[in-house]
């Protein structure tokens, strides 16, 4: 158990819709990151939360959002979906600010566009 | 782009032998490079790591290896166990303007071992 907990584990839902991913993070981790894993790609970095405010922006569509609370949980905000935004997506925390060496991830919520 | 590439999308291996999991990147700017394991239904688990400073890093059975000249990295695990079926991601960490780090996985290889 790394400790970061994601929900749902599996989300199902239609085109065109909106949804919103939660993670908690370890305890005592300020860092929140965002990964997205499609088919046979790797891990795809989306952004990345330090202690309630955007740290670092990857691949991330527009339509996409995301945000750190005060309680350090992080939500991703998926709107306007498209078939192709079927993945799993992992968040992942740290304590510091940086990607050090060890990002613990949950265990990731698996999104189906239909 | 990718940046980081595995090539071999699965690798089979009999218990008790060498497994060795292969990765290639491009950018010569990518300072330190990560191994994570990846079981089903759970998120990947740092495994090993290498500064680009050094060639070799050993920890337990798992040793990796860095040909910087070649921008080829190994991951060898000895003997192999059955416990060690997984999926295996190679990443490579790249300090960006302002002192930024960002982490790029390559595709992943899924490990087998067969007992």
């Amino acid at each position: 158990d790394s400790g970061v907990t994601q929900t749902p584990k599996h989300l199902i839902t239609a085109t065109g819709q909106r949804v919103t991913l939660r993670c908690s993070p370890r305890s005592g981790d300020l860092s929140v990151y965002w990964y997205q894993q499609s088919l046979d790609q790797g891990l795809q970095f989306l952004i990345q939360y330090y202690n309630g405010e955007e740290r670092a922006k990857g691949n991330i569509l527009e339509r996409f959002s995301a945000q750190q609370f005060p309680d350090l949980h992080s939500e991703l905000n998926l709107s306007s979906l498209e078939l192709g935004d079927s993945a799993l997506y992992f968040c992942a925390s740290s304590e510091g600010q940086w990607e050090n060496e060890k990002l613990f991830f949950g265990s990731g919520t698996q999104l189906s566009v239909l | 782009d990718q940046q980081v590439k595995q090539n071999s999308p699965s690798l089979s291996v009999q218990e008790g032998r060498i497994s060795i999991l292969n990765c290639d990147y491009t950018n010569s700017m990518f300072d330190y490079f990560l191994w994570y394991k990846k079981y089903p239904a759970e998120g990947p688990t740092f495994l090993i790591s290498i500064s680009s400073i050094k060639d070799k890093n050993e920890d337990g059975r798992f040793t990796v290896f860095l040909n910087k000249s070649a921008k080829h990295l190994s991951l060898h695990i000895v003997p192999s166990q059955p416990g060690d079926s997984a999926v295996y991601f190679c990443a490579a960490r790249l300090l960006t303007n302002f002192g930024n780090e960002k982490l790029t996985f390559g595709t992943g290889t899924r490990l087998t071992i067969i007992p």
